[in-house]
């Protein structure tokens, strides 16, 4: 069963907003917190933030302060998440997943689960 | 922020060797630390967490160990699946969750 699924690639122009969806399917959407790992072409990976689909609340990393916003409807179990005033080095994959997350169910019951990836280019 | 630095940047070894992928971190995160492997155009996956549980699914010829600051991976008999890059993340202080810079194990 697949349980985290993406929307499609992007070309968006440098300034532009992208909003990226990961849709959650086999498990309970609000047990487990949706972090955001970015990779540039041939790079590591990188951890933008995460969003509490039970609550709402949301933790970002501070490169990204300012630019990202992150959020969730419950009743499509769909986490969503937003980076504005884009520039060519957003261009990336990025994906959304359920990682370990301190205090919380993971650490109890632990679940890997990814979404398949959405590459984002940035380019004029 | 935690810095993860992993080592070597690349390993070159023979199906049924052994490997062995060093992660350290730039203060403790106890054992709050996980191994991902990632193949190309895929999306990682998680092998290791706590610094030495295997995920489920993940066979016992990869094990992990260490705590504190030092940690590593080790393959006892590289499989042709196994060649991959690999990360280590740790989880203990975040903002951010950090990753290592990746392990690439290669013929």
């Amino acid at each position: 069963q697949v349980h985290l699924v993406q929307s499609g690639a992007e070309v968006k122009k440098p300034g532009a907003s992208m909003k990226v969806s990961c849709k959650a399917s086999g498990y309970t959407f609000t047990g487990y917190y949706i972090h955001w790992v970015r990779q540039a072409p041939g790079q590591g990976l990188e951890w933008m933030g995460w969003i509490n689909p039970n609550s709402g609340g949301t933790n970002y990393a501070q490169k990204f302060q300012g630019r990202v916003t992150m959020t969730r409807d419950t009743s499509i179990s769909t986490a969503y998440m937003e980076l504005s005033r884009l520039r060519s080095d957003d261009t990336a994959v990025y994906y959304c997943a359920t990682l370990p997350t301190p205090g919380t169910q993971w650490l109890v019951d632990p679940r890997d689960y990814w979404g398949q990836g959405t590459l984002v280019t940035v380019s004029s | 922020e935690i810095v993860m630095t992993q080592s070597p940047a690349t390993l070159s070894v023979s199906p049924g060797e052994r490997a062995t992928l060093s992660c350290r971190a730039s203060q403790s995160v106890g054992t709050n630390l996980a191994w991902y492997q990632q193949k190309p155009g895929q999306a990682p996956r998680l092998l290791i967490y706590g610094a030495s549980t295997r995920a489920t699914g993940i066979p016992a010829r990869l094990s992990g160990s260490g705590s504190g600051t030092e940690f590593t991976l080790t393959i006892s008999s590289l499989q042709s699946e196994d060649f991959a890059v690999y990360y280590c993340q740790q989880y203990k202080s975040w903002p951010p969750l950090t990753f290592g810079q990746g392990t690439k194990v290669e013929i």
